[in-house]
C-alpha cells in the first residue's frame, strides 16, 4: 500500500478564488491521478499528473481551470481556479506504484464554493 | 454502452448471506481489474485485484474473472453489516489508457442484521 497525505481535508471558498490541494506520498510512485467525485456518484478522472511535464487532462477538463504540478515522484498539487458553486465536490488524489497496478487514494478534499 | 457497467443496485442481503456484485466491461484488451470499497464519506479502498482468468480468494472475498465473457465479479461470503458500502469496479486497458483506471458507477450494498 501507500500512505497518502492530502491537504486540506475540507474548505469553504468564495467564488472567483482559487484553492490548491496537495498530495504527498510516503514513497516514490509511478502514477498519480486527480479525481472528482460528486455526492452519490462515481469517480471522474480529471487528469494524470506527470512528473516533470504537463499533466494529461481528460475530456472536459482544461489546464487553465485545473492546473496540476508534479515536481517529483512523491508530490503533486491540483489547483481549482476561478471557482464557482459548480466546482463544489470531493477531490481525490490517487497513486499507483506501477503502470496498471492497484491504486490507493488520499483522504479527499471536500470543497464547498459559496 | 459504458466502458464499465455494474449492477445498478442497491443490493440488500441478510447478515451471513453471500453478496454477489457484478461488473462487465466493453474493451477486450482490458488486463487489470480491481474492486474497491467506499464507505459513505470516505475515500475508496482496494479490496481485490485480479489479472488472470479464474478465481482469486482473500478471506471472505472472492474475485472472479472471465475475459472471454468480459465479466468480473466479487463475492462476499458471510456478509456482515460492516460490509455495507458502495463497491466500485475498475478496469485498466493497457494499450490505450496510459495506466489509468476506468470506474463503474458502483453498487451500493446493505447487509441487514
Amino acid at each position: 500500500s501507500a500512505v497518502i497525505s492530502q491537504k486540506p481535508s475540507r474548505d469553504i471558498c468564495q467564488r472567483g478564488t482559487s484553492l490548491t490541494i496537495q498530495c504527498q506520498v510516503d514513497s516514490q510512485v509511478t502514477m498519480m491521478f486527480w479525481y472528482r467525485q460528486q455526492p452519490g456518484q462515481s469517480l471522474t478522472l480529471i487528469a494524470t499528473a506527470n512528473q516533470g511535464s504537463e499533466a494529461t487532462y481528460e475530456s472536459g477538463f482544461v489546464i487553465d481551470k485545473f492546473p496540476i504540478s508534479r515536481p517529483n515522484l512523491t508530490f503533486s498539487t491540483l489547483t481549482v481556479s476561478n471557482m464557482s458553486p459548480e466546482d463544489s465536490s470531493i477531490y481525490l488524489c490517487s497513486v499507483a506504484r506501477a503502470l496498471n497496478t492497484e491504486a490507493f487514494f488520499g483522504q479527499g478534499t471536500r470543497l464547498t464554493v459559496v | 454502452q459504458k466502458e464499465v457497467e455494474q449492477n445498478s443496485g442497491p443490493l440488500s442481503v441478510p447478515e451471513g448471506a453471500i453478496a454477489s456484485l457484478n461488473c462487465t466491461y466493453s474493451d477486450r484488451v482490458s488486463q487489470s481489474f480491481f474492486w474497491y470499497r467506499q464507505y459513505s464519506g470516505k475515500s475508496p479502498e482496494l479490496i481485490m485485484s485480479i489479472y488472470s482468468n479464474g478465481d482469486k480468494e482473500d478471506g471472505r472475498f472472492t474475485a472472479q474473472l472471465n475475459k472471454a465473457s468480459q465479466y468480473v465479479s466479487l463475492l462476499i461470503r458471510d456478509s456482515q453489516p460492516s460490509d455495507s458500502a458502495t463497491y466500485l469496479c475498475a478496469v485498466n486497458i493497457y494499450n490505450t489508457n496510459a495506466g489509468k483506471s476506468t470506474f463503474g458507477d458502483g453498487t451500493t450494498l446493505t447487509v441487514k442484521p
